[in-house]
């Protein structure tokens, strides 16, 4: 099955720097990667996708990378804020089935 | 855009007693749902995967007769966690995915505690 690897697990960087998480994913069949911020407590939310016919996709602050050959994809935050701060999760899909195989999560801090 | 309810947000129970938690979604069909859980500091597990009007599926090492899982309809599916111990206290999170597998929306989870 799908592995999914994600680091670093806490990232802590200063207001109004870059924030970026990175995954790696085995399965050469995903073609579909969601990044999901959870804040404390509560369900996750979707922030970003981006799927495999595509190497870059960015809405405002927020930006996903993709490079297929090195089964890796990319979070990156600029100008980050404090309300930033919450624990952020990759996944990956296979074409084969609806099943997402989340990383282990990122804690980010953003210092005022 | 999509939205599921989930139902509680926490609960505290005795050992032995059965819980039932509950997700809607709220302007679309879900034809899929998602059952995962999440231990303090870790990532979501996926626990089970349930379409409408169909027997669960469950992961490796989830026990059926213990996490019961019901999808009668497209709106509501409902996991209820029986004889619960200790153990099984947890953060519990639904997704939903409607026709054509595309986007998936998480409910807001459940703690549950037993005691």
């Amino acid at each position: 099955g799908e592995n999914v690897e994600q680091h670093p697990s806490t990232l802590s960087v200063q207001e109004g720097d870059s924030a970026v998480i990175k995954c790696t994913y085995s399965d050469s069949a995903s073609n579909y990667f969601p990044w999901y911020k959870q804040e404390l407590g509560k369900g996750s939310q979707l922030i970003i996708d981006i799927r495999s016919n595509v190497g870059e996709k960015k809405d405002q602050r927020i930006a996903v990378t993709l490079n297929k050959t090195a089964k890796h994809f990319s979070l990156h935050i600029t100008e980050t804020q404090p309300e930033d701060s919450a624990v952020y999760f990759c996944a990956a899909r296979p074409a084969s089935n609806y099943k997402l195989t989340f990383g282990k999560g990122t804690l980010l801090t953003v210092n005022p | 855009g999509a939205v599921v309810s989930q139902h509680p947000s926490w609960v505290i129970c005795k050992s032995g007693t059965s819980v039932k938690i509950e997700c809607r979604s709220l302007d679309f069909q879900a034809t899929t749902m998602f059952w995962y859980r999440q231990f303090p500091k870790q990532s979501l597990m996926l626990m089970a995967t349930s379409n409408e009007g169909s027997k669960a599926t469950y992961e490796q090492g989830v026990e059926k007769d213990k996490f019961l899982i019901n999808h009668a309809s497209l709106t509501l599916s409902t996991l209820t966690v029986t004889s619960a111990h200790p153990e099984d206290s947890s953060f519990y999170i639904c997704s939903a995915s409607g026709q054509g597998g595309g986007g998936y929306t998480f409910g807001s989870g459940t703690r549950l505690t037993v005691v």
